[in-house]
């Protein structure tokens, strides 16, 4: 079946560090890949998605590309802000009938230090 | 009111108590899900009803019972759960259209202690 791998965390910065969170995935044919965001006390919010090859998602200063030949959709960011700790979440979904399933990563938790 | 919203955000419940967590979309969706969130595990998708019928039960115990009256309300009832079903559970809605880029929204989550 399809499954997400990402990194454990937690992953602790400084302000203003690079952020990479890596990503890969196994699913048949060619799902589409997001990345979500959970903040302290919230539910998971969209971060940014891509729904074929070579695709970048880009959104508040994070990217993400869809790299089908390494089956990997890592996500960064240059430049961190205390305000970007959260646990972050990727997922996919398939084509098809069942492209409201979303398959989640484990997620990984990011702290921010100023 | 906009967005997913979920009612209780917290309870805390024995294990013979009948609980009942309620979620309302404001979004005009069609799709609406039911995941569990555990400590060191990833996100389970429990439920998932398309205009109001359940498509996905992914081998939920029977202790858990969803109930989706509309297309906008969706209720997780609960009964005699144990200790392990302690976690955050998350509602989430999506549209439910052709469209491959299917994204779903989610509710802040109901944080939920068995005793």
């Amino acid at each position: 079946g399809d499954s997400v791998t990402q990194m454990e965390g937690p992953v602790t910065l400084s302000e203003e560090a690079f952020l990479t969170i890596n990503c890969t995935y196994t699913a048949t044919g060619y799902p589409s890949l997001f990345w979500y965001v959970q903040y302290p006390g919230e539910g998971l919010q969209l971060l940014l998605k891509a729904t074929k090859a070579d695709d970048k998602g880009s959104n508040k200063g994070f990217e993400a590309t869809y790299r089908k030949e390494t089956t990997s959709f890592h996500l960064e960011k240059g430049s961190v802000q205390v305000s970007d700790s959260a646990v972050y979440f990727c997922a996919l979904s398939p084509l098809g009938a069942a492209g409201n399933k979303l398959t989640f990563g484990g997620g990984t938790r990011v702290l921010v230090k100023p | 009111e906009t967005g997913v919203t979920q009612t209780p955000r917290h309870l805390v419940m024995g294990m013979t108590n009948k609980k009942s967590l309620k979620c309302e979309q404001h979004l005009g969706h069609n799709a609406m899900y039911w995941y569990k969130q555990s400590a060191k595990k990833p996100l389970e998708l429990m439920f998932v009803y398309n205009f109001k019928e359940q498509t996905e039960n992914n081998s939920v115990p029977s202790r858990f019972s969803p109930e989706c009256p509309n297309s906008s309300h969706l209720f997780l009832h609960l009964h005699t759960l144990q200790p392990e079903d302690s976690a955050l559970y998350l509602c989430a809605s999506s549209p439910l259209t052709a469209s491959i880029q299917e994204t779903q929204y989610f509710g802040p989550g109901t944080r939920l202690l068995v005793l």
